[in-house]
């Protein structure tokens, strides 16, 4: 079946640096890819996505990039505080549903 | 602006009893409903997902059941729950035209 692959695991960086995240996809008609944040506790939040039609997108901090020959699509996180601090998850639409494929997580540590 | 609910926030069940977690969604019509568990330290499982009334399509064999009794609201069900069916349930809405998937605040079930 179709997969999203998510590295790294866990991730720790010094108040300030940049974070990135990368994640492959198997479905090569996907065409949506979003990325949630997820607090302890409480329900995943979309913070960014991206559809195919287009490369990157920025919002402030947060940027995603996609390369659909690859197919890869990437999360960076620049200036990070000690509240990016959380699991971080990539998805991927699977063609023809309604459905995403997550990856696994990465979770996110600013060290202060 | 478009909200979800889910309640209860946590609940603690024997093993052997029955099982009701109900989700409602606000501000919008003819949703797309979802069902997710989360184990803890994991990723998203599909569960269910609805794309109307009485429409449900199951992702995983198990003794989970959904039904959707009405439009915005979508409720996950068992008759008899099992110690692996602990875990963090959410329910997800997204609109039928564009792909993004919106998150409640989750259910934390605990079987003993």
């Amino acid at each position: 079946g179709e997969n999203v692959e998510q590295h790294p695991s866990t991730l720790s960086v010094q108040e300030g640096d940049s974070a990135v995240i990368k994640c492959t996809y198997s479905d090569s008609a996907s065409n949506y890819f979003p990325w949630y944040k997820q607090e302890l506790g409480k329900g995943p939040q979309l913070i960014i996505d991206i559809r195919s039609n287009v490369g990157e997108k920025k919002d402030q901090r947060i940027a995603v990039t996609l390369n659909k020959t690859a197919k890869h699509f990437s999360l960076h996180i620049t200036e990070t505080q000690p509240e990016d601090s959380a699991v971080y998850f990539c998805a991927a639409s699977l063609s023809g549903t309604y459905k995403y494929i997550f990856g696994t997580g990465t979770r996110l540590k600013v060290l202060a | 602006s478009q909200t979800i609910h889910q309640w209860p926030a946590t609940l603690v069940q024997p093993v052997g009893s029955p099982l009701s977690l109900e989700c409602t969604v606000e501000g919008t019509s003819n949703p797309n409903l979802y069902w997710y568990r989360q184990a803890a330290g994991r990723g998203l499982q599909l569960l269910f997902y609805s794309v109307g009334i009485g429409q449900i399509s199951s992702e995983v064999p198990q003794n989970l059941s959904a039904s959707r009794p009405q439009d915005r609201q979508f409720i996950l069900s068992s008759k008899k729950l099992l110690l692996s069916d602990s875990g963090f349930y959410l329910c997800a809405w997204s609109g039928t035209v564009l792909y993004e998937q919106y998150f409640g605040p989750g259910t934390r079930l605990t079987v003993t």
